[in-house]
């Protein structure tokens, strides 16, 4: 089945430094991934589109010269969080649409956990 | 403005009951419904979806229904086991396809031995 790989898993930096995760979708191409982002106990909150070939699209409120994405090729998108605070700490999860009984269903990364000192 | 609600408090649910989980939505006018687990610390899995001429779906000890007047989607497991404790997640789908999904806040079921 379509898998979709995101790492690091896990990244402690210290605030002021940036963050770079990568998503790559397996054995299948997306010219479009989604980024969200998931605080303890809330609900996902999708932050942006990332478009295979040219500029993302944000959704209101993210600041898009915060979180810089780049969709360089079809199976791999980066979102990198730059002069990271702590505010920033969160899980960042990436997904693609997939083909599934005539629908287009999310196929998720297992996520990163990002923690800002 | 677009409201999905789901009861976000968590659920209790003895082993072997059946686990009924609802999703409300305001202001949606969804192609689909669609329904994920997410446990801890991992990203969502995609369950399943409902069509909006669809009133019922089933898949293994899993069911969903769609009351497109009442503008909710009710999720069941029945012969509930420790291992379906996680979050479930809702999702209207407005079945375009280039659009990312927006969820509810999700359901944290509980499933006691």
């Amino acid at each position: 089945g379509a898998v979709v790989s995101q790492h690091p898993s896990r990244v402690i930096c210290k605030s002021g430094t940036s963050v770079k995760i990568e998503c790559r979708s397996l054995d299948f191409q997306a010219t479009t991934m989604f980024w969200y982002r998931q605080f303890p106990k809330q609900s996902l909150m999708l932050m942006a589109t990332s478009n295979e070939g040219s500029k993302a699209t944000y959704e209101q409120g993210v600041e898009k010269d915060k979180f810089l994405i780049n969709h360089a090729s079809l199976t791999l998108s980066t979102l990198t969080v730059t002069s990271a605070h702590p505010e920033d700490s969160s899980f960042y999860i990436c997904s693609a649409r997939v083909q599934y009984s005539g629908a287009n269903v999310l196929t998720f990364g297992a996520g990163s956990r990002l923690t800002v000192l | 403005s677009q409201k999905i609600e789901q009861n976000s408090e968590a659920l209790n649910i003895q082993e072997g009951k059946t686990a009924t989980l609802t999703c409300n939505y305001t202001n949606y006018s969804p192609a689909y419904l669609q329904w994920y687990r997410q446990d801890p610390g991992r990203g969502p899995v995609f369950l399943l979806l409902i069509r909006e001429n669809e009133k019922e779906k089933r898949k293994e000890r899993l069911k969903v229904t769609f009351d497109t007047t009442l503008k909710q989607s009710l999720f069941h497991i029945t012969a509930s086991q420790p291992a379906d404790s996680a979050t479930y997640l809702c999702a209207p789908d407005s079945g375009g396809g280039a659009d990312g999904l927006t969820f509810g806040k999700g359901t944290h079921l509980i499933i006691q031995p």
